[in-house]
């Protein structure tokens, strides 16, 4: 059982358009993540979301925005890809508190 | 402002040798401690964590040495393997909880050679 699970695992787009990754977490975890890791692997933190708050890392360009349906999922929407944006992102999970988290196995964006 | 700086950047060592990675952070709220591994193509996976009130946690050949006065902590790898053969990312959790996420330091590439 595949405890966090982004789809897809790799996306390769044009400049311009939209596009969404998805996550799901089996967990039962009630705080959930998104993080870019860059070419030089660097992680950093772009929104944390529990079932009362969304936090927003104030470096995230507007055109990101995280959407949840329910708890077990956390969805990423990226309009007007630029090549910037080409990178590996991971959904994460944990429970209140960010103890323990859980990554899923990442979706690396190509944009071209 | 990059809150906790990771040493070294890359690492070789020797099967059977001990590798040594070092963080040193600034915010003296953070208070918990993470350890991360990353194999190609995976996510990061837990390793091992510690509370700024212990000195020391060791699991298995994995152990955290944690100076709070010196605001350091270190991860150490007794008998290296080649299967250790990773990216490892210390961490640090922000008093704010979940909703601060963790910060990340940059990453030791690390190569245990046969």
């Amino acid at each position: 059982d595949t405890a966090v699970s982004q789809t897809p695992k790799y996306l390769v787009t044009q400049m311009g358009n939209d596009k969404s990754i998805k996550c799901e977490q089996n967990l039962g975890h009630d705080t959930m993540y998104w993080y870019k890791q860059d070419s030089k692997k660097f992680l950093k933190i772009m929104f944390s979301y529990n079932n009362k708050e969304l936090i927003i890392n104030e470096t995230v360009p507007n055109r990101f925005s995280p959407k949840s349906p329910d708890k077990a999922h956390l969805n990423l929407h990226i309009n007007s890809l630029e090549l910037g944006d080409s990178a590996v992102y991971f959904c994460a999970s944990s429970l209140a508190g960010g103890y323990g988290y859980t990554f899923g196995s990442g979706t690396r964006l190509t944009v071209v | 402002q990059q809150q906790v700086k990771q040493s070294p950047q890359s690492l070789i060592v020797q099967k059977g040798g001990i590798s040594i990675i070092n963080c040193a952070y600034e915010n003296t709220a953070f208070d918990y401690f993470p350890w991360y591994q990353q194999f190609p193509g995976k996510g990061p996976a837990l390793l091992i964590a510690i509370r700024p009130d212990v000195s020391e946690k060791k699991e298995g050949r994995f152990t955290i040495s944690f100076n709070k006065s010196a605001k350091q902590f270190s991860l150490h790898i007794m008998d290296s393997q080649p299967g250790d053969s990773a990216t490892y990312f210390c961490a640090a959790r922000s008093p704010g909880g979940g909703a601060d996420g963790l910060t990340f330091g940059k990453g030791t590439h690390l190569i245990i050679q046969p």
